[in-house]
């Protein structure tokens, strides 16, 4: 069956790098994504990878897909406080009703 | 241009008592997506809508829950009634095409039943 999994915390020091990471079980999978839910707020889309990519950075944020492990990581440098947040790992595939299947998110925590 | 918005964004009721959460897509987008965030856990899919209909609500949990797009705009999800373990957070979703690269979502409506 669909699952996607991640670990529930992570805490790291401002300015460092953090990584969150993520496995899916669905090798069909098109697309793979990191959505951001900040404290009151909706899910905001931060990237996304299509599966025959190896990599994308964007800014300070670097995901790297290993398809062969259905593994999954988001990379943010120089983490700063406003980064705290819960970050939703995300696979979809093109058949069916293109539905997405999150993970549990990854509480991060940013101290000063 | 408006985003997914959904009302409302907060409700606490009691067991037993109904609530009927709404959602209005960005315009113009002909599918759309309830999800939901039962605490701590995943978020899951309940259903998606192409214009009117029900393309899949394969992950409605029960009876209880009803999911409605009349006209093929904006959608209301009724529970009734209104167990404590359907507390969470609920999301929307729209998008234009089914195999658009990204659905965009509401801020939630976090429903509480006590």
């Amino acid at each position: 069956g669909e699952d996607v999994e991640q670990s529930l915390f992570l805490s790291v020091r401002e300015g460092d790098s953090s990584v969150i990471n993520c496995t899916y079980t669905d090798s069909s999978s098109t697309y793979l994504y990191w959505y951001k839910q900040e404290p009151g707020a909706g899910l905001q889309l931060l990237t996304y990878i299509f599966s025959n990519m190896d990599m994308k950075q964007d800014q300070r944020l670097t995901v790297l897909l290993n398809k062969k492990d259905k593994h999954l990581s988001l990379r943010i440098a120089d983490t700063q406080t406003g980064d705290s947040a819960i970050y939703f790992c995300a696979e979809r595939g093109l058949g069916g009703t293109y539905k997405y299947i999150f993970g549990t998110g990854t509480r991060l925590k940013v101290l000063a | 241009e408006a985003g997914v918005t959904q009302f409302p964004s907060h409700s606490v009721i009691e067991k037993g008592q109904t609530v009927t959460l709404r959602c209005d897509p960005i315009s113009g987008h002909d599918n759309l997506y309830w999800y939901r965030r039962v605490m701590g856990k995943e978020i899951k899919f309940l259903l998606h809508f192409v214009k009117e209909s029900k393309q899949d609500e394969s992950g409605m949990p029960n009876n209880r829950f009803l999911a409605e797009r009349t006209g093929g705009t904006y959608s209301t999800l009724k529970v009734q009634p209104a167990e404590l373990e359907d507390s969470g957070v609920y999301f929307c979703a729209s998008s234009q095409v089914q195999d658009s690269t990204e659905a965009f979502f509401g801020q939630g409506t976090r429903l509480t039943v006590v």
